[in-house]
């Protein structure tokens, strides 16, 4: 199996620019993560589905961000517009019962 | 509330030398799992060893063990013949059932220098 997919694995944009970032998640994993790396907040879960479900919400920052899985093969992560306090690196991971992550997209909002 | 806690925040350890990183937990289950993982500078999260809580005996992959102890909700991670390459973030995680979902729950990380 290829892991994790995710693109772009690094994005440069301006503020108030639209950001999409993809995950393809290992096949036959019934759970997808989101979560946004910092130094100054660590990991942070933002959204997770099961099924294709979203199951909690709770940890997306505000309106600007959203997610969504349209099959059990893609998910999305939108931010619009973004902000430079946006920059961070964004892990998707699936899983069964253990969590396989990614390699990360690595944003960055000038 | 913290659910996984690593106390240490970095460690420093000599090439060829044991480690050992702590973890302890919260949880009134008795199902469970738990988790470490490794982050080097490249910030690829690696699952470097998993653990059911219902197996007594700890897991090893290679030079990586854990000591689990249940009854005190603890996880440690021992690297023993400490490489370079070991240089990393290290990741607690712990999982369990929350209202019929899988929940996952990671520590704050401990940063792990490996010197020649």
């Amino acid at each position: 199996d290829a892991g994790v997919i995710q693109s772009p694995r690094h994005e440069v944009t301006e503020m108030g620019q639209e950001v999409t970032l993809r995950c393809k998640p290992i096949s036959g994993h019934d759970y997808l993560f989101w979560y946004r790396q910092t130094m100054m907040r660590g990991l942070e879960l933002l959204i997770y589905f099961n099924n294709n479900v979203p199951i909690d919400d709770s940890g997306m920052p505000e309106d600007r961000f959203s997610a969504k899985m349209p099959n059990a093969s893609f998910s999305t992560l939108k931010i619009q517009p973004s902000e430079p306090r946006d920059s961070a690196v964004y892990f998707c991971a699936s899983s069964l019962d253990t969590q396989y992550f990614g390699p990360g997209t690595r944003l960055t909002v000038l | 509330a913290q659910t996984v806690t690593q106390s240490q925040p970095e460690m420093s350890v000599q090439e060829a030398e044991t480690v050992t990183l702590s973890c302890t937990y919260d949880t009134s289950e008795n199902n469970y799992y738990l988790f470490w993982y490794k982050q080097p500078p490249s910030r690829q999260m690696i699952l470097v060893i998993r653990q059911e809580a219902y197996k007594q005996q700890n897991a090893t992959e290679n030079r990586f063990s854990v000591n689990f102890q249940k009854a005190a909700k603890s996880f440690s991670l021992k690297i023993s013949d400490s490489q370079l390459g070991d240089t990393a973030m290290y990741f607690c995680a712990f999982m369990k059932r929350e209202y019929n979902f899988n929940k996952f729950y990671f520590g704050s990380g401990t940063k792990l220098n490996v010197k020649p």
